[in-house]
């Protein structure tokens, strides 16, 4: 079974805060992403990255960074968070052919206050 | 990009009834559509895929159809159970660079009844 585990199943931090979600998986999958999840939005995906250093932005980026140094580690950087990114934020990873679908993390919740 | 639209937001049923959830996209390059279950505080997890050289798939309770002309993919779900209750995500994902990235609707939860 693929693996992605995420470092923190609950965060609190204050606004300001410089804030590292990790995400680690174990399948030598190319491909991982970074989604938002909110109630009736459904899954927004912030970053994604298909190889070691590389990076696209997806649909909502503002106010978010990422860093992928090795192939089973994807960080996602909040710069200087705010309430406004208080959600639920999910990894996912996938090889370049999706022959198995997406397999997500359990996910972050994450508080800013 | 790609647009995915995905009704009903909220779906009640009895168990033993049916239960259809109806997704449309966009992007006429899509071609592999996945379905994702996430039960209450657990990770959505897939149950279901279709590729678009493909009209339906079936694994036993649920099956998959897909109208490419249409643009526009269902879920299928027979003989409900309670442990079905969950929100359930439909995805496009179209190629980007050498990536297939995928596009979800906002989900629906089924509610099945007792």
């Amino acid at each position: 079974d693929v693996k992605v585990t995420q470092s923190s199943r609950y965060l609190v931090k204050r606004t300001g805060e410089k804030v590292f979600l990790e995400c680690v998986q174990d399948m030598d999958h190319e491909n991982m992403f970074w989604y938002r999840q909110d109630p009736g939005l459904g899954l927004r995906l912030i970053y994604f990255s298909y190889d070691v250093k590389m990076k696209e932005k997806g649909d909502i980026p503002e106010g978010y960074s990422v860093s992928r140094e090795k192939k089973e580690r994807f960080s996602l950087i909040l710069e200087s968070a705010s309430t406004n990114q208080t959600s639920m934020y999910l990894c996912a990873s996938s090889s370049p052919g999706q022959r198995y679908g997406y397999t997500f993390g359990s996910g972050t919740r994450l508080t800013v206050v | 990009g790609e647009n995915v639209e995905q009704h009903p937001s909220t779906l009640s049923v009895q168990e033993g009834d049916s239960a259809v959830i109806k997704c449309t996209y966009s992007d006429s390059a899509s071609n592999y559509f996945p379905w994702y279950k996430q039960e209450l505080g657990k990770r959505p997890q897939l149950i279901i895929d279709i590729r678009s050289n493909v009209g339906e798939k079936k694994d036993q309770r649920i099956a998959v159809t897909l109208n490419k002309t249409a643009k526009h993919f269902s879920l299928h779900i027979t003989e409900t159970q309670p442990e079905d209750s969950a929100v359930y995500f439909c995805a496009a994902s179209s190629r980007s660079g050498g990536s297939y990235i995928p596009t979800f609707g906002r989900g629906t939860s089924l509610i099945v009844h007792p």
